[in-house]
């Protein structure tokens, strides 16, 4: 059974704090993707990872960075944590040719 | 880039009856189509796919058809139950070399018992 976690589930942070967001996956994938989930807008992604170190910008990359230095490890990182980066970050993994599988999400909120 | 537009943004239906949801994707390189089903809470996850070398697929009570000349496919769900009530994304992407994945706004089902 694949499982995806992501580190925390609820996060409440200052503006201008340096934040992180870890994902794990078990399966072996080698994509992972960071989104957020915003009331009618969806999910948008925000950096995809098909390899380990390799990285792209997805939709809505500005005021975020990534780092995949493991293949089962993705981590989103607010440089400076703004408040209208408060939202669901939901993590997904997945083969290549095949569906996603998400984390449980984190939600964040930004005082 | 994919632009993945999704209709309608809620839907109510009366139990036992059918909700269609609809889906029109841009990039004619596109050729995998999931649909998924996020509960209140929950993670969204797979209901159902199709790829872009069949026009329909079936699963019990879910359906998905795909109209490549049009560039739109739809979710059927019939006989509808209480717990189909949830958040349906439907999603574009070319299942080949990068994953990007484009997401519908998704469709918020609400089945009355």
């Amino acid at each position: 059974d694949v499982k995806v976690t992501q580190s925390s589930r609820y996060l409440v942070k200052r503006t201008g704090e340096k934040v992180f967001l870890e994902c794990v996956q078990d399966m072996d994938h080698e994509n992972m993707f960071w989104y957020r989930q915003d009331p009618g807008l969806g999910l948008r992604l925000i950096y995809f990872s098909y390899d380990v170190k390799m990285k792209e910008k997805g939709d809505i990359p500005e005021g975020y960075s990534v780092s995949r230095e493991k293949k089962e490890r993705f981590s989103l990182i607010l440089e400076s944590a703004s408040t209208n980066q408060t939202s669901m970050y939901l993590c997904a993994s997945s083969f290549s040719r095949d569906h996603q599988y998400f984390g449980p999400g984190t939600r964040l909120l930004v005082l | 880039g994919e632009n993945v537009e999704q209709h309608p943004s809620t839907l109510s239906v009366q139990e036992g009856d059918s909700a269609v949801i609809k889906c029109t994707y841009s990039d004619s390189a596109s050729n995998y189509f999931p649909w998924y089903k996020q509960e209140l809470g929950k993670r969204p996850q797979l209901i159902i796919d199709i790829r872009s070398n069949v026009g329909e697929k079936k699963d019990q009570r879910i359906a998905v058809t795909l109209n490549k000349t049009a560039k739109h496919f739809s979710l059927h769900i019939t006989e509808t139950q209480p717990e189909d009530s949830a958040v349906y994304f439907c999603a574009a992407t070319y299942s080949g070399g990068y994953q990007k994945v484009t997401f519908g706004t998704g469709t918020k089902l609400q089945v009355i018992p």
